[in-house]
């Protein structure tokens, strides 16, 4: 299983605001920044947010992302039909479990 | 402008050993803060970082994978080369390289990823 949790789906009708967690612990989320990379069906995944809340280039400020503690969160406001992706949640990691973690991925669905 | 392209063999056998290279254009892995960094996906599974290495030429390993992994540069050709021993059928992935860019914080995060190759395991 992933060194951080998230939920495994998401959903949400067009138009709407919906989140998606990701769960950590002191060695990674606790005490570096998170980034998060939305993958599209059969393509790369793509940077969306670094550092914790700042949107790469090009990223429309639908989505923003937040840290508390452990847990971080993306969230993406005037949910679109090609948000429909993967969300994935990354943070370095300073203990034994590799340098690099990521969450297990988010489904998000627009209904 | 940045881009990244994996190359290697579709299909390899149980206990070959796997060499991947990722050729890069747009930015030089002599800079400073410059990384590039391999991460692989199993079908239908989540995100897996394997390796990267810095413009120091210091080389860094997922730790579950570390004594069958092998990440070198030829910053001349502007490629990274990712080899991985003892290939078994649970290493069929798409296998991504990516660049690695810092902010002014020194902050980390994987900023441009290659389109990925695919690689199955089988004999």
């Amino acid at each position: 299983q992933s060194v951080l949790t998230q939920p495994p789906s998401a959903s949400g009708t067009p138009g709407q605001r919906v989140t998606i967690s990701c769960s950590g612990t002191s060695s990674n989320i606790g005490s570096n920044t998170v980034n998060w990379y939305q993958q599209l069906p059969g393509t790369a995944p793509k940077l969306l947010i670094y550092s914790n809340n700042q949107r790469r280039s090009g990223v429309p400020d639908r989505f923003s992302g937040s840290k508390s503690g452990t847990s971080a969160s993306l969230a993406i406001s005037g949910l679109q039909s090609e948000d429909e992706a993967d969300y994935y949640c990354s943070a370095w990691d300073d203990s034994l479990n590799g340098l690099w973690v990521f969450g297990g991925g988010t489904k998000l669905t627009v209904l | 402008q940045v881009t990244l392209r994996e190359s290697g063999p579709a299909l390899v056998k149980p206990t070959q050993t796997l060499t991947l290279t990722c050729t890069f254009s747009g930015f030089s892995l002599s800079s400073s803060g410059m990384c590039v960094s391999w991460i692989r996906q199993s079908p239908g599974k989540a995100l897996e970082w394997l390796a990267f290495i810095d413009w120091d030429d210091d080389k860094y390993y997922s730790t579950f994978l570390k004594t069958r992994l092998t990440i070198s540069k030829d910053t001349s050709k502007n490629q990274v080369v990712l080899t991985m021993t003892n290939m078994d059928p649970v290493d069929t992935a798409t296998y991504y390289c990516a660049r690695i860019s810092r902010d002014q914080y020194y902050h980390y995060y994987m900023d441009v990823w290659g389109k990925g190759t695919t690689v199955t395991v089988s004999s």
